[in-house]
């Protein structure tokens, strides 16, 4: 079964407005961690933000802000105030913590985020 | 800050080759992931490695063999190389294996098999 499902394969979004990347998860574990990352067309994997499973609070780093909704499984990222260095793909992963062994991050399959001038 | 630091940038191999990849994770990591990106695709986890030891193992093919050294970098040998290992190879590194820790990627190595 797909843990992370990332339904946008691309989204287009105008400089200086708001955009909402959606990502919904599935585990039955009670403690887990959600990330968002962005990779641009050069390459590297660039952490974004950071949701626990347990914060009641909805994660914000600068521009980045991640609305948690646990009941439904979502983690969506909303980027405020686009700007042309925005254009990249983004993943959603999450981070299990299993009673026993060891927990990876598992990727969904991304969405290609295009700023426009 | 240091970072996760891979070697090399990028690499070409003909077919049946073997390639070995290098991984230094950010000092003080006991954790070490590796992971592969085809073009257009999510990230797959490999294998990785706790405190030296083989922890877990991903989609990895047989041809494929990892290991960590006492001074904790890692290395990715792969043999017999194929046409579909062209592939971006990710290693990343944690401080610990909770849920809360963030994984911290390299750059890369961008494998190209001819």
């Amino acid at each position: 079964a797909q843990k992370i499902t990332q339904t946008q394969p691309g989204m287009f979004v105008q400089e200086k407005e708001a955009v909402t990347l959606d990502c919904t998860y599935d585990t039955s574990d009670q403690s887990y961690g959600l990330f968002w990352y962005k990779q641009p067309s050069s390459g590297e994997m660039i952490f974004l933000i950071y949701q626990g499973s347990y914060d009641e609070q909805n994660a914000t780093e600068g521009r980045y802000s991640l609305n948690f909704q646990k009941a439904r499984k979502s983690a969506n990222l909303v980027i405020s105030a686009s700007q042309l260095g925005d254009s990249a793909m983004y993943f959603c992963a999450m981070r299990e913590a299993p009673a026993e062994g060891y927990n990876k991050l598992i990727f969904g399959a991304g969405t290609r985020l295009a700023v426009h001038p | 800050a240091a970072g996760v630091i891979q070697s090399p940038r990028h690499l070409i191999k003909e077919k049946r080759e073997t390639a070995t990849l290098k991984c230094y994770p950010i000092p003080r990591h006991d954790t070490v992931y590796w992971y592969q990106q085809g073009p257009g695709q999510d990230p797959q986890f490999l294998i990785s490695f706790y405190e030296k030891m083989q922890s877990d193992k991903g989609s990895i093919p047989d041809r494929f063999s990892a290991q960590q050294f006492s001074d904790y970098h890692s290395e990715l040998n792969m043999s017999s190389l194929e046409l579909g290992d062209s592939a971006l190879y990710f290693c990343a590194s944690s401080p610990s294996r909770a849920a809360n820790e963030k994984l911290f990627f390299g750059s890369g190595t961008q494998l190209s098999v001819l």
